[in-house]
């Protein structure tokens, strides 16, 4: 119950795609969900979060898409970009608990 | 660049060594995190200080030592690992306890690359 889904492992995409990436949870007591962006040989770094009080959230070129009932959350890169070729985790908490629990990760590879 | 300096960035170690990993952020952060990154794998939790105060071991065995001697500095002292102990060691903080909640972000280092043999 404690873990996130994340899927796909890998993905790739040509300059311009859109490419998605799928989270699933099953612990409803999750109430923060943020998306970390990781570049070979560094720390992940926050891209962008959501609250279960919102579907939707953009910044940028990066949208997160959350569907409460579904238990369900997705990344979107618009006009993808090669200097996005990067690893992004999922990540789940909640309220009052100590720990962060990260997805599996997801390869992007974004080609010109 | 991240706010969160960890050093050394590369470590290579024999299995009688002991060493240490340092890390240091000036945000104000009262909560400080070590995780263990293997390749192609998600970051795992070791240990969690609040407020200077071992707040969560994660079952890490007694060759990892984590220290905070105050509230800007996070070490891990390293005796007598394995070359399975071999991985990316990050640090991260957060403004307070729980860590990656929405108003407490949680903010990493680039890590230190450890290699034992």
């Amino acid at each position: 119950q404690q873990q996130v889904k994340q899927s796909p492992q890998s993905l790739i995409v040509q300059k311009g795609g859109i490419p998605i990436i799928n989270c699933a949870y099953e612990n409803t007591a999750f109430d923060y969900f943020p998306w970390y962006q990781q570049f070979p040989g560094k720390g992940p770094a926050l891209l962008i979060a959501i609250r279960p009080d919102v579907s939707e959230k953009k910044e940028g070129r990066f949208t997160i898409s959350f569907n409460k009932s579904a238990k369900q959350f997705s990344l979107h890169i618009m006009d993808s970009q090669p200097g996005d070729s990067a690893t992004y985790f999922c990540a789940a908490s909640a309220r009052n608990t100590d720990k962060l629990i990260f997805g599996t990760g997801t390869r992007l590879q974004v080609f010109p | 660049d991240t706010e969160v300096t960890q050093t050394p960035k590369h470590l290579v170690m024999g299995m009688t060594n002991k060493k240490s990993l340092k890390c240091e952020q000036h945000m104000g952060h009262r909560a400080m995190y070590w995780y263990k990154q293997k390749a192609k794998k998600p970051p795992e939790l070791m240990f969690v200080y609040s407020y200077e105060k071992l707040s969560i071991n994660e079952s890490v065995p007694s060759r990892f030592s984590p220290e905070c001697p105050n509230s800007s500095l996070l070490n891990l002292h390293l005796h007598a690992l394995q070359p399975e102990d071999s991985a990316l060691y990050l640090c991260a903080s957060s403004q307070k306890t729980p860590p990656g909640s929405y108003n407490s972000p949680l903010h990493f280092g680039n890590g230190t690359r450890l290699t034992v043999t």
